[in-house]
């Protein structure tokens, strides 16, 4: 059981340029999230799924497109790179209990992106 | 949302215990409490979460006032590997019950 795991670990990325983000969880959770974190601040919701086919903004969408086919995988993608989306991002997953109560989110390694 | 407030920092002592604190004035009844923490580097990791009664665990214990407008997370006995952002947060059992909202948390330094 690998939990979260995301691809790459590290990218510096052009400005203009873009690439996707991968997020896989191996733990059949319906819920799934991508978070930002600037350098000293707390993580900020990109974007979040609450299953296949279902995907929504969070605080901090613009710049960023999501997508979700499956039930494992939560890609994130970036187009145009500019500066301010150097960052480290975090993919998250969970499930919900019956009555709607969220349960744990477990997160992944962290992919460390510099736009230069 | 209901918004938490926390110290920026602390420092302990290996071996002590650490009481961190929380305050979440605006905490709705259907809010729980959730901690997280942030070692260096890495993703956050769960720790405990309760709604009204303390909760204890393997990790720590969670100390909820009784008008539950503040909390306290406990760590018997810290150790070096425990040094970490702590985050407090509050997540609600209905609505918009997925989201978790970080805030800077509480940088926790442990002394040898």
């Amino acid at each position: 059981n690998a939990g979260v795991t995301q691809t790459p670990k590290f990218r510096i990325l052009k400005i203009g340029q873009s690439m996707t983000l991968q997020c896989a969880q191996d733990m059949n959770h319906n819920y799934m999230y991508w978070y930002r974190q600037d350098p000293g601040m707390g993580l900020k919701l990109i974007y979040y799924s609450v299953g296949a086919g279902i995907t929504d903004k969070g605080e901090v969408p613009n710049g960023y497109n999501v997508s979700r086919s499956t039930t494992e995988d939560f890609p994130l993608r970036l187009e145009l790179a500019a500066p301010s989306q150097t960052s480290v991002y975090f993919c998250a997953s969970s499930t919900t209990r019956t009555g709607g109560y969220q349960e744990t989110q477990y997160f992944g390694p962290g992919t460390r992106l510099l736009v230069l | 949302d209901a918004k938490t407030t926390q110290p920026n920092s602390m420092e302990s002592n290996e071996e002590e215990p650490v009481h961190l604190p929380c305050n979440h004035s605006t905490i709705s009844g259907t809010d729980y409490i959730h901690w997280y923490r942030q070692l260096p580097s890495q993703g956050p990791e769960y720790v405990i979460h309760g709604l009204t009664s303390n909760v204890n665990n393997r990790m720590a214990s969670l100390a909820i006032a009784e008008d539950r407008k503040s909390s306290t997370l406990i760590l018997h006995r810290a150790t070096l590997r425990d040094a970490a952002v702590y985050y407090c947060i509050l997540s609600s059992s209905g609505g918009s019950n997925y989201k978790l909202t970080f805030g800077k948390g509480t940088l926790l330094t442990v002394n040898p």
